[in-house]
């Protein structure tokens, strides 16, 4: 069985400044996905980037990234630039890349406050 | 467009009401999923249709009934349900088997409330 560790339950950023939330995952497949959702106060559940395991080159959308260390089993979230709207919690989440599968693994969540 | 939609967004109902839940998709997506989440948890999984055929139950109670009445639509019926069952129900969908299908977009959620 697949685990996700989130190992911060709560952080805070300046606005403007970079923060990253940690994530590990524990597992014996080679081939996966990796994904990072934020769900804001208004409770939808929205994606922010997604990384497929059997590529190196780590995933970047606009101010948000990730480091990914295969060997290491880790999947941090790096976020640039924060902005108030940022404030949400953060979930890290681990899929098998099975035909058929559909089961996400979720960490426990990171809970970040951008502060103005 | 990645927009899964349900309803109603709250639900008030006593432990002998009958209701369901709705959520619909327009994106041609053959996977749809309901999660359950409590407060400060992340979502736990209870059903996943695939191709309109019901492949996955999370040993949930028989209080919940899921149907998926076409590609488009996923319903979950409620029926005597415990204060215990109040939560965020989110609904989910994906296409397995295309590229970058994998990938599991959300509806904003039903709050549910029972007393």
């Amino acid at each position: 069985a697949q685990t996700v560790t989130q190992s911060q339950p709560e952080m805070s950023v300046q606005e403007a400044e970079t923060v990253t939330l940690s994530c590990t995952y524990d597992t014996s497949e080679s081939n996966y996905y990796l994904f990072w959702y934020k769900q804001p106060p208004s409770r939808q559940m929205i994606l922010v980037i997604r990384q497929e395991a059997y590529k190196q080159q780590n995933a970047t959308e606009n101010r948000f990234s990730v480091n990914f260390q295969k060997a290491a089993k880790s999947f941090s979230l790096k976020i640039s630039d924060s902005q108030l709207g940022d404030t949400a919690m953060y979930f890290c989440a681990f899929m098998k890349a099975l035909a058929g599968s559909y089961q996400l693994t979720f960490g426990k969540g990171t809970k970040l406050s951008v502060i103005p | 467009d990645t927009e899964v939609t349900q309803t109603p967004k709250h639900l008030v109902m006593g432990m002998t009401n009958k209701k369901s839940l709705k959520c619909e998709q327009h994106m041609g997506h053959r996977a749809m999923y309901w999660y359950k989440q409590k407060a400060k948890k992340p979502p736990e999984l209870m059903f996943v249709y695939s191709y309109e055929k019901l492949s996955i139950n999370e040993s949930v109670p028989s209080r919940f009934s899921p149907e998926c009445p076409n590609s488009s639509l996923l319903n979950l019926h409620l029926h005597a349900l415990q204060p215990e069952d109040s939560a965020l129900y989110l609904c989910a969908s994906s296409s397995p088997g295309l590229a970058g299908g994998d990938t599991q977009y959300f509806g904003p959620g039903t709050r549910l409330t029972v007393l």
